[in-house]
């Protein structure tokens, strides 16, 4: 069936790094655009980044740009975000999710979620 | 940003009661907007996509309606499952953004 699995969370120092990682299976991956979302706790959703089919378009929220970086290998169905410079406000559950549309250029609505990969940002 | 502001933001109904959640935008955003529903401890669902447009799988008491800046979800008879909480969503621009939420809870 189809499933995003997410993984690379953890607890950070202010200032730090970390990957995520999003493994797709049961679509073609690239056939479809991807997005990063996020969750800080007990608060609403907030999009962070999107990437297309063919890795060639990324779009990201102003929160973030400059220093998170969304990625995706087509040979390993696998869609990353680099996380740098973390800040306290970056404490969230990041989701994966698919573009419901095939090969589409832009962010359009998001399909398929994964389950998620908390990451605290902590001195 | 195109700013999407819900309401209400909790709302208290019983099973087989119809509810409606209201969606506006900032701007007007022609038919691209999608619905979500979120259970504690779990991702979102996708609902609706293109204002109207019902997801396969998703039970037909769910409808969505409107165009231009005003949107609504409606249920049509609420179900123990659809105790949750409801977010709106928009794409007409390259940085989608989500209203605040509508806790649906049980009256």
């Amino acid at each position: 069936q189809v499933q995003l699995v997410e993984s690379g969370g953890g607890v950070v120092q202010p200032g730090g790094s970390l990957r995520l990682s999003c493994a797709a299976s049961g679509f073609t991956f690239s056939s479809y655009g991807m997005h990063w979302v996020r969750q800080a706790p007990g608060k609403g959703l907030e999009w962070v980044a999107f990437i297309r089919y063919d890795g060639t378009n990324k779009y990201y929220a102003d929160s973030v740009k400059g220093r998170f970086t969304i990625s995706r290998d087509n040979s390993q169905n696998t869609l990353y975000l680099q996380v740098n410079s973390l800040r306290p406000e970056d404490t969230a559950v990041y989701y994966c999710a698919k573009d419901n549309i095939l090969r589409g250029n832009y962010p359009n609505a998001f399909d398929i979620w994964g389950q998620g990969t908390m990451v605290t940002v902590s001195s | 940003d195109i700013q999407m502001t819900q309401s209400p933001p909790t709302l208290s109904a019983s099973v087989g009661d119809r509810v409606t959640i209201t969606c506006r935008a900032s701007q007007s955003i022609s038919s691209w907007l999608a619905w979500y529903q979120q259970k504690p401890g779990k991702a979102p669902k996708l609902l609706i996509y293109k204002a109207s447009s019902l997801k396969s799988g998703v039970p037909s008491r769910f409808s969505g309606s409107g165009s231009g800046t005003e949107f609504t979800l409606t249920i049509s008879s609420l179900q123990p499952d659809d105790f949750a909480t409801y977010y709106c969503q928009q794409y007409d621009s390259y940085s989608p953004t989500f209203g605040q939420g509508t806790k649906v809870e049980i009256k």
